[in-house]
């Protein structure tokens, strides 16, 4: 899988937007765009993914750069539960078969009251 | 939702042990994993499976063994445990054949291994 660069943390406050960026200049057509996030003490969980066009779901917004070298998560009003490390990964999906994700290191998103 | 169970959140165990965690999902899932979780390493993906009784190298499978006898069970084997294998061990589970686009990964809460 080609190979992402995230800050390694960032700070925001409370209630406010928060602009998570990630840069993956290496990526492929086929790669899809992966974010998951890890809260104190559990396990990652998904949050959102996307190829081209950008996403939004209940939890963040991904929005994708049109080179598609760069992307970003968008947590539109963050909250002290958003506390957490996230996750930027791609995932190429043209060979099939399940073989799991590589997590890098991540970016770690302090949110201050 | 789903649901992955490991069996222990904490494990203390002596070097030269023969270790087993246990991983358990509802979802009928064709897809489980274990990673290795370290300080200033990230995760790092150990074995996974796609099916009962097959089973894949990840990127740091020495040392360790699976056993999948049951399509929502997961073992991860320390055959003969070593300091250096102190670490926080997640499981992880997902559906599908393809890693496609609407494949996502559940994962544990995690087993913290202590290897004395």
């Amino acid at each position: 899988d080609a190979k992402t660069t995230q800050p390694n943390s960032m700070e925001s406050n409370e209630e406010e937007p928060v602009h998570l960026p990630c840069n993956h200049s290496t990526i492929s057509g086929t790669d899809y765009i992966h974010w998951y996030r890890q809260l104190p003490s559990q396990g990652p969980e998904y949050v959102i993914h996307g190829l081209t066009s950008n996403v939004n779901n209940r939890m963040a917004s991904l929005a994708i750069a049109e080179d598609r070298k760069s992307s970003t998560l968008i947590l539109h009003r963050a909250t002290l539960r958003d506390a957490a490390v996230y996750y930027c990964i791609l995932r190429d999906t043209s060979g099939g078969g399940a073989d799991g994700l590589t997590f890098g290191k991540g970016t770690h998103l302090i949110i201050q009251p | 939702d789903v649901k992955v169970t490991q069996s222990s959140r904490y494990l203390v165990k002596r070097t030269g042990e023969k270790v087993f965690l246990e991983c358990v999902q509802d979802m009928d899932h064709e897809n489980m994993f274990w990673y290795r979780q370290d300080p200033g390493l990230g995760l790092r993906l150990i074995y996974f499976s796609y099916d009962v009784k097959m089973k894949e190298k990840g990127d740091i499978p020495e040392g360790y063994s699976v056993s999948r006898e049951k399509k929502e069970r997961f073992s991860l084997i320390l055959e003969s445990a070593s300091t250096n294998q102190t670490s926080m061990y997640l499981c992880a589970s997902s559906t599908g054949s393809a890693w496609a686009t609407n494949e996502k990964l559940f994962f544990g809460s995690g087993t913290q291994l202590s290897v004395l």
